[in-house]
C-alpha cells in the first residue's frame, strides 16, 4: 500500500526561527513529490519535486528530494506569525494522476 | 487565472439523502480530482476525471460517483448519506503539468 509519513506531527518554534519539515514514503510508483500549506481553508500549492537533488527555492521556503532515501524536507528560515499552518507532503503516483498525501505537521509560530 | 472554484461552500443534509457537489476548475485544465478530508483520515483520493472519463478511483464505496462534462466541470455524487460522510470535500484541478491546485472546499455536514 502506498504510504507517507511527515514527521513531526506538531511543532511550535517562536518567530525568526528556522524550521525542517520531513516527508519519506514508499509508493509502487512515484511520480512527483509536493508540498501544500493549508490554514482554515483549502490547501495552497508550494512547489512540486520530480528530481533529487535540486533544491526549490520560494522566498524563505526551500525544498529538496531524496529519490535514493525516499524523503524530502521543507525549510522554512526566519519564521513569521504567518506561517503558521498545517504543512501537507504528498505523492503524485505515475499514470494514477493520485495524490496520496501524509498526515500533515501542524506548525505553530508564536511571536 | 481564475482559479478552481466549488459549490456550494457549505451543506448540512440528514442522513438518507442525497447531495451533489460542483467543481468548476482553471480554464484550460482538463483533469479534476476529488479529495475527502476529515480529521481521522486525512486527505483521501475519490476519482480522477479526464476528458469526461474516470481515469482512476480510490477506495469508497459506490455511493461515491462523479463524472465529468465537456466544458471540464465536474460534479460529484453522494447518495443514502452517512453520518461519516461529514466532511471536508476538495476538488483539486491540473494541466498536463501535474502540479494539483486546489478549491475552497465543499464543508458538508451530515446529521
Amino acid at each position: 500500500e502506498d504510504k507517507v509519513v511527515q514527521s513531526p506531527l506538531s511543532l511550535v518554534v517562536h518567530e525568526g526561527d528556522t524550521v525542517t519539515l520531513n516527508c519519506s514514503y514508499e509508493v509502487t510508483n512515484f511520480r512527483s513529490l509536493l508540498w501544500y500549506k493549508q490554514e482554515k481553508k483549502a490547501p495552497t500549492f508550494l512547489f512540486m519535486l520530480t528530481s533529487s537533488g535540486i533544491e526549490k527555492k520560494s522566498g524563505r521556503l526551500s525544498s529538496i528530494l531524496d529519490k535514493k532515501e525516499l524523503f524530502s524536507i521543507l525549510n522554512i528560515t526566519a519564521t513569521q506569525t504567518g506561517d503558521s499552518a498545517i504543512y501537507l507532503c504528498a505523492v503524485l503516483i505515475q499514470g494514477a494522476q493520485k495524490l496520496v498525501f501524509g498526515q500533515g505537521t501542524r506548525l505553530t509560530i508564536n511571536p | 487565472k481564475a482559479g478552481v472554484t466549488q459549490t456550494p461552500r457549505y451543506l448540512i443534509k440528514t442522513r438518507g439523502q442525497q447531495v451533489t457537489l460542483s467543481c468548476s476548475p482553471i480554464s484550460g485544465h482538463r483533469s479534476v480530482s476529488w479529495y475527502q478530508q476529515t480529521p481521522g483520515q486525512g486527505l483521501q483520493f475519490l476519482f480522477e476525471y479526464f476528458s469526461e472519463t474516470q481515469r482512476n478511483k480510490g477506495n469508497f464505496p459506490g455511493r461515491f460517483s462523479g463524472r465529468q462534462f465537456s466544458n471540464s466541470r465536474s460534479e460529484m455524487n453522494v447518495s443514502t448519506l452517512e453520518l461519516g460522510d461529514s466532511a471536508l470535500y476538495l476538488c483539486a484541478s491540473s494541466s498536463t503539468h501535474y502540479e494539483q491546485y486546489f478549491g475552497p472546499g465543499t464543508r458538508l455536514t451530515v446529521t
